[in-house]
């Protein structure tokens, strides 16, 4: 298996522009999870899915960020308008099933000007 | 509510053993624990579910002690590779099945 894909790695953009992150899951697998890592606030848990459907997205920082997932194989996690205190790595990561092992992805390193 | 992880940092020198914990004011469930080097994804090492089963890691191990909501990542005969920042994440048994991340125990392993 290809492991949980995340696009692009890097993305270095200006502030008020629009971010655009995109995580497939692995195949199989029903929740999905946008985190944000960064050195201040460690991993936060930013919304998760569950068969597509989001059910919790108490994480997210604001009205600027918002996550859809469209399908069982991709989600988005979308900022609008970026701010520099948006700069982290964001991960998408997948499980099967509630209580197991959760995989990571690569992450995307987000660096707003 | 996040996790406490204990110590915050650990410098050890090879073949020496280490213990990381983690506690939650929350009732839990399940603990997970992940490694990440820097400038990579979180790897998972172990699993502890509530009622004993664990899933995990051939050279690491842990443990779990639910009535306390803690759980303790012991390494033994620290090798190099075991260098990384180790983050314990809890599961509740209410609010759903969302894992929560500690802020992180690094770990410098020198020969």
């Amino acid at each position: 298996d290809a492991g949980v894909i995340q696009s692009p790695r890097h993305e270095v953009t200006e502030m008020g522009q629009e971010v655009t992150l995109r995580c497939k899951p692995i195949s199989g697998h029903d929740y999905l999870f946008w985190y944000r890592q960064t050195m201040m606030r460690g991993l936060e848990l930013l919304i998760y899915f569950n068969n597509n459907v989001p059910i919790d997205d108490s994480g997210m920082p604001e009205d600027r960020f918002s996550a859809k997932m469209p399908n069982a194989s991709f989600s988005t996690l979308k900022i609008q308008p970026s701010e520099p205190r948006d700069s982290a790595v964001y991960f998408c990561a997948s499980r099967r099933g509630a209580k197991n092992i959760q995989y990571f992805g690569a992450g995307t390193r987000l660096s707003v000007l | 509510q996040q996790p406490v992880q204990s110590p915050q940092a650990v410098i050890l020198r090879e073949g020496e053993d280490a213990v990381i914990n983690c506690s939650s004011s929350k009732a839990l469930y399940s603990v997970h624990w992940y490694r990440q080097k820097h400038g990579e994804a979180p790897i998972f090492l172990m699993i502890l579910l509530k009622g004993g089963e664990q899933k995990g890691h051939d050279k690491i191990s842990a443990s779990f002690n639910e009535k306390k909501q803690q759980s303790s990542l012991y390494l033994t005969a620290s090798q190099l590779s075991y260098s990384g920042t180790y983050f314990c994440g809890t599961e509740g048994n209410t609010g759903g099945f969302k894992t929560i991340f500690g802020a992180g125990t690094r770990l410098f392993v020198k020969a």
